[in-house]
């Protein structure tokens, strides 16, 4: 049973575009919602995080939206440059536990 | 501040064989863990250390997996034997604490089974 559901699987965006990346959740007792962004041959790193106290969260040209009730969540890349051309993997932990569940990721491209 | 180091970064082996993936975490890092990515999915977690003790190993198949933390810093996780099905990448990552500090990844060990 995959408990982080993910989509699109790919997404391919000119420079420019608004990506959105969306994930799904089961588990209510999750309360920690991050993103990873994975470069090849990199292990993933933070991009941004976010707890279902807020809604929204915004550093730099990246977003989270949260909607607690749906029981999902979505990145969303203002201004995409072909540098943010990465897997995307978005997660989700409960309070006590540092098990991190991933999404199967999306791959974007961001064309020139 | 130096990132989480792996090694080796590639490995190519038989089935059956042995292997063994070391990882060195970020310098005060307490908390360690071992994922494993299949292709095309996201890392699913192995195993977790708080210091040197193994807190949480319920993912990890203890039949041909293992995994030691001596002295609470470096870390090694073995295969033996190995199968096809074992390909993958081995991430290492860790956190200061285990309060929801933010993981830290390492680059991975690329592991190939023929």
């Amino acid at each position: 049973q995959q408990q982080v559901k993910q989509s699109p699987q790919s997404l391919i965006v000119q420079k420019g575009g608004i990506p959105i990346i969306n994930c799904a959740y089961e588990n209510t007792a999750f309360d920690y919602f991050p993103w990873y962004q994975q470069f090849p041959g990199k292990g993933p790193a933070l991009l941004i995080a976010i707890r279902p106290d807020v809604s929204e969260k915004k550093e730099g040209r990246f977003t989270i939206s949260f909607n607690k009730s749906a029981k999902q969540f979505s990145l969303h890349i203002m201004d995409s440059q072909p540098g943010d051309s990465a897997t995307y993997f978005c997660a989700a932990s409960r309070a006590g536990s540092e098990k991190l569940v991933f999404g199967k990721g999306t791959k974007l491209t961001v064309n020139p | 501040e130096a990132g989480v180091v792996q090694s080796p970064r590639y490995k190519i082996i038989e089935k059956k064989q042995p292997v063994a993936f070391w990882c060195n975490p970020i310098s005060g890092h307490n908390t360690l863990y071992w994922y494993r990515q299949n292709l095309g999915q996201g890392p699913e977690l192995l195993i977790r250390y708080e210091n040197e003790e193994a807190v949480d190993d319920s993912q990890l198949p203890k039949d041909r997996f293992s995994a030691e933390r001596l002295k609470g810093v470096d870390s090694t996780l073995k295969i033996q034997p190995a199968e096809l099905g074992d390909s993958a990448v081995y991430l290492c990552a860790s956190t200061r604490t285990s309060l929801g500090d933010t993981q830290y990844f390492g680059p991975g060990t690329r592991l190939t089974v023929l």
